[in-house]
């Protein structure tokens, strides 16, 4: 069974731009989270999506929206890019959700670097 | 303020000893625990868990100890090997509902052959 993946890999972008990340999750997966990680600040949760609707949401501004299609498929976008934003974007996705027993299978990651 | 806490960042070790890996907790609804192991360039993978209705779980060389008085759980690696070398996350959630994972900040493992 194919694992997470993610596109792009890497990616550059100039402050004040937008960027939109994809997350294609394992096959029969349901649930897509999107979390981002910086240099000492751990994993922090962006959202949850799950049957194509937001089922939960972390604590970051409105710049930082996402979506999932009817294929599961995921993709997160941010708008107006910070000198801040740059970090790894993780998905991950799992059978029904977090938490519980469904353990979360993590893609490799988007780094995104913003100058 | 953060629930979940992996106090050291960094850990050696020499090959063949165990390694201990801490994190504690502030939510006394949390009651299932997680760690994740990453490698650069890679994506977390699942290790292993704890359920609150338990103390202990053994999965090879890998035990996690709970201790829900204190609010604490420790990770215990042994024998260490050179390929455990790699960021360990302790992740926790309440075992009710969809409630997203909160995760530490990791804690950074070097095994030194």
């Amino acid at each position: 069974k194919a694992g997470v993946t993610q596109t792009p890999r890497y990616l550059i972008k100039t402050r004040g731009q937008q960027v939109t990340l994809s997350c294609s999750p394992i096959s029969g997966h349901r649930s897509v989270s999107w979390y981002q990680q910086t240099p000492g600040q751990g994993l922090q949760f962006l959202f949850e999506y799950f049957s194509e609707t937001q089922r939960n949401k972390g604590n970051f501004p409105g710049r930082f929206s996402g979506r999932q299609f009817s294929n599961s498929r995921s993709e997160m976008n941010v708008s107006t890019l910070e000198l801040g934003d740059s970090a790894l974007y993780l998905c991950a996705s799992s059978l029904w959700g977090q938490g519980s027993t469904y353990e979360q299978y993590f893609g490799p990651g988007t780094r995104l670097t913003v100058t | 303020d953060q629930q979940v806490k992996q106090n050291s960042p960094s850990l050696s070790v020499q090959e063949g000893r165990i390694s201990i890996l801490n994190c504690d907790y502030t939510n006394s609804m949390f009651d299932y625990f997680l760690w994740y192991k990453k490698y650069p360039a890679e994506g977390p993978t699942f290790l292993i868990s704890i359920s609150s209705i338990k103390d202990k779980n053994e999965d090879g060389r890998f035990t996690v100890f709970l201790n829900k008085s204190a609010k604490h759980l420790s990770l215990h690696i042994v024998p260490s090997q050179p390929g455990d070398s790699a960021v360990y996350f302790c992740a926790a959630s309440p075992n009710s509902g969809n409630t997203p994972l909160v995760f530490g900040k990791g804690t950074r493992l070097s095994v030194i052959a």
